[in-house]
């Protein structure tokens, strides 16, 4: 069974560009979550998707959004890039659908975004 | 809100020893759960071990185990005979039921693992 797959896993973008990242979670696992890792906050929530909605959001401005398709693909959108954007964006898939409480997530290898 | 602290950045072990890794947390949630997951160089995270807060009994993974203490929200990962391919960082986190896979996650521990 293929695990996470996350593309790209590495770009460049500079200060005011937009940036798309894409997470095809582990076939049958509808539930889809974002983290950011970065070297000084650690690893923070972003958001849940299941069912093509949006199902939880962590604390994070309105310039990061996401969505999901019907094939459980999901995207995260980060526009008008700032330097403290600069992160690994994991992406997590799970069998559970929020609220049912398992945290059991399945992580891909990330994208590495550098903003300069 | 959860919080979760690990206050180890770094834990080194000989081969074939055995670590102890601490986590505390603080919820006001009865109904949480608790894990460890581990990440290597390659960075693709994985789950090593799940605690449900209502389950007294620690939870076993193989090598890994943990000791829980509920009462001074304590959750510690114990890994015994270390290999080489132990060495990562491990991350504790927890979640409550209806935050669902809102998991927070402590500052994180890097485990070096000498021959």
């Amino acid at each position: 069974k293929a695990g996470v797959t996350q593309t790209p896993r590495y770009l460049i973008k500079t200060r005011g560009q937009q940036v798309t990242l894409s997470c095809s979670p582990i076939s049958g696992h509808r539930s889809v979550s974002w983290y950011q890792q970065t070297p000084g906050q650690g690893l923070q929530f972003l958001f849940e998707y299941f069912s093509e909605t949006q199902r939880n959001k962590g604390n994070f401005p309105g310039r990061f959004s996401g969505r999901q398709f019907s094939n459980s693909r999901s995207e995260m959108n980060v526009s008008t890039l700032e330097l403290g954007d600069s992160a690994l964006y994991l992406c997590a898939s799970s069998l559970a659908a929020a609220g049912a409480g398992t945290g059991e997530l399945f992580f891909g290898e990330g994208s590495r975004l550098t903003v300069l | 809100a959860q919080t979760v602290t690990q206050s180890q950045p770094e834990m080194s072990v000989q081969e074939a020893e055995t670590v102890t890794l601490s986590c505390t947390y603080d919820t006001s949630e009865s109904d949480y759960y608790l894990f460890w997951y581990k990440q290597p160089p390659s960075r693709q995270m994985i789950l090593v071990i799940r605690q449900e807060a209502y389950k007294q009994q620690n939870a076993t993974e193989n090598r890994f185990s943990v000791n829980f203490q509920k009462a001074a929200k304590s959750f510690s990962l114990k890994i015994s005979d270390s290999q080489l391919g132990d060495a990562a960082m491990y991350f504790c986190a927890s979640t409550f039921k209806a935050a669902g896979n809102k998991l927070t996650f402590g500052g994180g521990t890097r485990v070096l693992v000498k021959p």
